[in-house]
């Protein structure tokens, strides 16, 4: 079975412009979450969605913002972009997003802001 | 607010000694708890999961455990290999947003041959 799949792989940005990161869970799962990893820290929760809901929201401009399709599948997208957003944005897939259930990581998409 | 830390923040060994990496969290309210590895560059491997009724994981050389009330786990690795080189992160969900996982700054696991 495939695990979580993000594409694309690698994006090269400049300030200012805008990105769409996508992300398919683990089949089954309906909850994707969102994460922003800059280098040397841990992830940083962005979103979480359950049945094209958002269930939570970290601390995290306006200027994020994503949505899930009927399908599950998600996009993060991130408007205005700063040099501060470069970082690995890491999708997770649960079954139904509750505290209880394990979370599967996707391979990440590294996004460089010049 | 949930603060999750590791300790060690690096740790370089020498093939085949047993090894413990430290997790604390300051609120003990938690349902689980997730460790995972992550290759440089890479996304997270999940190793393993140990609900908040349990003690302890195992699986192949990994041992992890949950002392909920002192607020630590630890994992355990028996037998370090040069392949086991990453960085270990642990995580607790929970907190003021649904299904939000709260990482610790992770472990760099060096095994040198």
């Amino acid at each position: 079975d495939a695990g979580v799949t993000q594409s694309p792989t690698h994006l090269i940005k400049t300030r200012g412009q805008q990105v769409t990161l996508r992300c398919s869970p683990i089949s089954g799962h309906k909850s994707v979450s969102w994460y922003q990893q800059v280098l040397g820290q841990g992830p940083q929760f962005i979103f979480q969605y359950y049945e094209k809901e958002e269930r939570g929201r970290g601390n995290f401009p306006d200027r994020f913002s994503a949505r899930q399709f009927p399908n599950y599948s998600s996009e993060l997208n991130v408007n205005a972009l700063l040099l501060g957003d470069s970082a690995l944005y890491l999708c997770a897939s649960s079954f139904s997003g509750d505290t209880y259930n394990e979370q599967f990581f996707g391979p990440g998409t590294r996004l460089t802001v010049l | 607010k949930q603060e999750v830390t590791q300790i060690p923040a690096a740790l370089s060994v020498p093939e085949g000694e047993n090894l413990v990496l430290n997790c604390s969290f300051t609120d003990s309210a938690i349902y689980n708890l997730q460790w995972f590895r992550q290759d440089p560059g890479k996304g997270l491997t999940s190793l393993l999961l140990i609900q908040s009724s349990q003690r302890e994981q195992t699986s192949g050389r990994l041992n992890a455990s949950l002392d909920k009330s002192s607020g630590r786990s630890t994992l355990y690795i028996a037998a370090s290999q040069p392949g086991d080189s990453a960085t270990y992160l642990c995580a607790v969900p929970g907190g003021t947003s649904y299904g939000k996982l709260t990482f610790g700054q992770g472990t760099i696991l060096t095994v040198h041959p």
